[in-house]
């Protein structure tokens, strides 16, 4: 099986701006989960996809914003950036019925200048 | 506020040794806890995970250890070899939380020959 794949893999952006990154989970995977890492704050969860609907969220503003389509791949969207949003931006995907482990793309690595 | 806490930052072990990773948590509810792997530019890869009712749980050279009591996990590696050397995070979830995970800041393990 194919893992979960991110695109893109690296991204500059200016601030003000807005960004969009975009997560494909593992095939029959479910469930779609967003997470933030940096050097400061580590691993920090930003949000949780199930059949399209927001499940759960983390402590970020509303500046951070996903969404998941009907084949389960999902979309995130900072807008407004700050040069703190640059970070690596993590999906995982995992399958539903007890099973907590989480599959990890590679990441998005987000700059903003 | 950190709620999974992995104190020591860098661990270096000659191969063949143990090496022990630990990790403490704060909050007693959660009930389920994960090791993940990450090796640079590449997603956290899953290790192993143990279930609240359990105090220890095993996959081949790597075994975990829970004591809910003391608040504490711990990671073991037997024998190690030079390619477990990778960044070792520890992760914490409430079942109600769905797959929200919690992350320690991790552990930068290096095995050398």
């Amino acid at each position: 099986k194919a893992g979960v794949t991110q695109t893109p893999r690296y991204l500059i952006k200016t601030r003000g701006q807005q960004v969009t990154l975009s997560c494909s989970p593992i095939s029959g995977h479910r469930s779609v989960s967003w997470y933030q890492q940096t050097p400061g704050q580590g691993l920090q969860f930003l949000f949780e996809y199930f059949s399209e609907t927001q499940r759960n969220k983390g402590n970020f503003p509303g500046r951070f914003s996903g969404r998941q389509f009907s084949n389960s791949r999902s979309e995130m969207n900072v807008s407004t950036l700050e040069l703190g949003d640059s970070a690596l931006y993590l999906c995982a995907s995992s399958l539903m019925g007890g099973s907590y482990e989480q599959y990890f793309g590679p990441g998005t690595r987000l700059t903003v200048t | 506020d950190q709620q999974v806490k992995q104190n020591s930052p860098s661990l270096s072990v000659q191969e063949g040794r143990i090496s022990i990773l630990n990790c403490d948590y704060t909050n007693s509810m959660f009930d389920y806890f994960l090791w993940y792997k990450k090796y640079p530019a590449e997603g956290p890869t899953f290790l192993i995970s143990i279930s609240s009712i359990k105090d220890k749980n095993e996959d081949g050279r790597f075994t975990v250890f829970l004591n809910k009591s003391a608040k504490h996990l711990s990671l073991h590696i037997v024998p190690s070899q030079p390619g477990d050397s990778a960044v070792y995070f520890c992760a914490a979830s409430l079942t109600n939380s769905g797959y929200a995970l919690n992350f320690g800041k991790g552990t930068s393990l290096l095995v050398t020959p």
